[in-house]
């Protein structure tokens, strides 16, 4: 079935470092592929999205490129705040109606400064 | 908007006990979800509906799980009798048309059975 793989955490940055969170999927079809953010006793947060091959998704400073070739959708950030300590997930949803969400089990992110 | 709004925040019980935790979707959206986490497993789903009718509960761990949508503004997510493998933190969200453009999550509900 379809699945997410994200690099295990957690992952520990000086403020300002780049940042990358692996994942890597596997889908029937062609999926729309998410980063959720999830900051300590909330809700998990719509971080980016893309919807099809060679879409990039972008908000907050963070990117990520939708790689049908290497079924990917790496989480990358230029210059990491401590404000920008939290769990991240990759999620994907296949591309017919009435399917739900399927998470990776999450990368913890802490930044100091 | 005000989101989708969970209730209670926190719930302690004891073992045996019935627990129900409530859900209010953003209105207008037609599937709520319903899911559990926790440090071991990650996010599971447990069930989620179309237009307040269940499409797949295949994600609800026993029969002592049970949730209903009685209509488009209100669901529930009932445990009975709770155990304390139970806990966790049960989240609902909700979302327009499927999950093409993402979710929308509730703050949760942390559940400890004791």
């Amino acid at each position: 079935g379809d699945s997410v793989t994200q690099m295990e955490g957690p992952v520990t940055l000086s403020e300002e470092a780049f940042l990358t969170i692996n994942c890597t999927y596997t889908a029937t079809g062609y999926p729309s592929l998410f980063w959720y953010v999830q900051y300590p006793g909330e809700g998990l947060q719509l971080l980016l999205k893309a919807t099809k091959a060679d879409d990039k998704g972008s908000n907050k400073g963070f990117e990520a490129t939708y790689r049908k070739e290497t079924t990917s959708f790496h989480l990358e950030k230029g210059s990491v705040q401590v404000s920008d300590s939290a769990v991240y997930f990759c999620a994907l949803t296949a591309g017919q109606a009435g399917t739900a969400l399927i998470f990776g089990k999450g990368t913890t992110l802490s930044v100091s400064s | 908007d005000a989101g989708v709004i969970q209730s209670p925040r926190h719930e302690v019980t004891e073992m045996g006990q019935e627990v129900t935790l409530r859900c209010k979707p953003i209105s207008g959206h037609d599937y709520l979800f319903w899911y559990r986490q926790t440090m071991m497993r990650g996010l599971e789903l447990l069930i989620y509906f179309n237009n307040n009718v269940p499409i797949d509960d295949s994600g609800m761990p026993e029969d002592r799980f049970s949730a209903k949508m009685p209509n488009a503004s209100f669901s529930t997510l009932k445990i009975q009798p709770s155990e304390p493998r139970d806990s966790a933190v049960y989240f609902c969200a909700s979302s327009l048309v499927s999950g093409a453009y993402g979710y929308t999550f509730g703050s949760g509900t942390r559940l400890t059975v004791v």
